[in-house]
């Protein structure tokens, strides 16, 4: 059964660069797409992207000048880099396996808080 | 940005049935399937329902999806303590390019 970790620097400061890995656990990397999603404390989801095994990249539109998502095949992660950060970027990070391209999420990871604060 | 309406709250008491609705356009229900997820704060939200109406295997058949022209639902049948929780649908949008969620229902049971 697949399992996913996340894992990182709980606090950021503003301007600089968030970074997070997601290890994948129970299964190989090296098939189907892999998405970051996060939700700000006390409000609701938002996808931020996903990478495919190949290595295509989709991003959420909103977000796409400061996100880049790439894979490590070899520790089976893949990595979350959200760049320039603001408060309004402080939530709950998530990744979660994604059945296909438009398909569902499942699993997920248990999820990391990530504080952007000076 | 929760581009999907969803009511901020459904509640019941044990053995009842709750509905939860989830409000979209034609760029994302009307034309993508619909997923709903389970999530209770401090956990991995779980996967309840895919493609629409389907679910995933270890999923109690008191859930139900259903969805109708830019509009779908949720329904919770059989109300039990365990089901509290906030419930979030999902679609992918044609015109975002990307995938849209419900502003999310935080369901009680009384």
């Amino acid at each position: 059964q697949v399992q996913l970790q996340e894992s990182g620097p709980g606090l950021v400061k503003p301007s600089e660069t968030l970074s997070l890995t997601c290890t994948v656990s129970g299964g190989s990397i090296s098939s189907s797409f892999w998405s970051w999603i996060r939700q700000p404390p006390g409000k609701g989801l938002e996808w931020i992207g996903y990478i495919y095994y190949s290595g295509t990249t989709t991003y959420n539109p909103s977000l796409k000048s400061r996100v880049t998502i790439s894979l490590d095949t070899s520790k089976n992660q893949f990595s979350l880099k959200l760049s320039s950060v603001t408060a309004a970027d402080t939530a709950v990070y998530y990744c979660a396996s994604t059945s296909y391209n438009r398909g569902w999420f499942d699993p997920w990871g248990q999820g990391t808080l990530v504080t952007v604060s000076s | 940005q929760s581009v999907l309406t969803q009511p901020p709250s459904a509640s019941g008491t044990p053995g009842q049935r709750v509905t939860i609705s989830c409000s979209g356009s034609s760029s994302n229900i009307g034309s993508n399937f619909v997923f709903w997820y389970q999530h209770l704060p401090g956990t991995a939200p779980k996967l309840l329902i895919y493609g629409n109406n389907q679910r995933p295997s270890g999923v109690p058949d008191r859930f139900s999806g259903s969805k109708s022209g830019t509009s779908a639902s949720l329904a919770i049948s059989g109300l039990r303590s365990e089901d509290e929780a906030d419930y979030y649908c999902a679609a992918w949008d044609d015109s975002l390019s990307g995938y849209v969620f419900g502003t999310g229902t935080k369901v009680t049971v009384l």
